[in-house]
C-alpha cells in the first residue's frame, strides 16, 4: 500500500483481556519495528523483523507481549491479561534498508490503546 | 548502548521567529542520525537524517540540523517558524555497528506557536 497501515486506530478493553494489534507494512519493506509511545516518555523500543532472520525481541516488556509476522509482511502485536500501565499508543514502522542503524522508518498512525 | 537527550520538553516560539531545538546523543563511534515530526493522531515522519559527509544536513519544510561530534549535539533550526510547525519533534540515533537495527529516540520536545 501506499503507506504503513495500522488497526485498530483506537481500542478500549478491560484489564485482563487479551488485545491483538495488527500492522500492514509498505510492500517490499523487509524490516518491520513495534514501538511503543507513552504519554511524556518518548518511542520505546519493542521489536525488530528483518526477513526471514529471527526478530529481535529485547525490548518485549514482558512475556505478556509477543509478537508475529507472517509471510514477510502483516505483523501482529499482542498483549495478553492486559494492565493498566500498557494503556499507551503502539506504533508500528517499516524500512526498505537493512543495513544496521541507517533504517529510515515509515510510520503508521498508530493504534491507541486504553486499558480500564 | 546509544542514548538520546532532548533537553526541552516543551518550546513556545511566535510564528516568524527562528527555532532551534536542542539534541544530544550519546554513542561511542559515528552514529546515523534523525529527525522526525509527529503531529496530532499521526504517526512520526522523517525530517531529515545525517549518516555522513557534509554535517550540515538539509531536510523538508525548510529545516536543517547541523551535526557536531565534538559537542554530541544534533540541534535542529529553522529561520523563520510557521503555525503549521507546531508538533512534537523526535531526535533519534542509530547505531552504526552491525547487528544494532533499533532506534532509540528522545523523549520529543513539544513546539507550540504563537501567531
Amino acid at each position: 500500500g501506499a503507506g504503513v497501515s495500522q488497526s485498530p486506530s483506537n481500542k478500549v478493553t478491560e484489564k485482563g483481556k487479551d488485545v491483538e494489534l495488527r500492522c500492514d507494512p509498505i510492500s517490499g519493506h523487509t524490516a518491520l519495528y513495534w514501538y511503543r509511545q507513552s504519554l511524556g516518555q518518548g518511542l520505546e523500543f519493542l521489536i525488530y523483523f528483518q526477513g526471514n532472520s529471527a526478530p529481535d525481541k529485547s525490548g518485549l516488556p514482558s512475556d505478556r507481549f509477543s509478537a508475529e509476522r507472517t509471510g514477510g509482511s502483516v505483523s501482529t502485536l499482542t498483549i495478553q491479561r492486559t494492565q493498566q500501565e500498557d494503556s499507551a499508543v503502539y506504533l508500528c514502522a517499516s524500512s526498505w534498508s537493512d543495513r544496521a542503524g541507517a533504517n529510515v522508518l515509515t510510520f503508521g498512525a498508530g493504534s491507541r490503546l486504553t486499558v480500564l | 548502548a546509544q542514548s538520546v537527550t532532548q533537553p526541552d520538553i516543551h518550546i513556545t516560539v511566535s510564528e516568524g521567529a527562528s527555532l532551534e531545538l536542542r539534541c544530544n546523543y550519546s554513542y561511542g563511534a559515528t552514529p546515523y542520525l534523525f529527525w522526525y515530526v509527529q503531529s496530532p493522531g499521526q504517526g512520526l515522519q522523517l525530517l531529515l537524517k545525517y549518516f555522513s559527509g557534509d554535517t550540515l544536513v538539509q531536510g523538508i519544510k525548510g529545516f536543517e540540523a547541523e551535526f557536531k561530534r565534538s559537542q554530541s549535539s544534533f540541534n535542529l533550526r529553522k529561520p523563520s517558524v510557521h503555525w503549521s510547525d507546531a508538533a512534537e519533534y523526535f531526535c533519534a540515533v542509530g547505531a552504526a555497528g552491525a547487528g544494532s537495527y533499533q532506534l532509540t529516540f528522545g523523549k520529543g520536545t513539544k513546539l507550540s506557536v504563537i501567531p
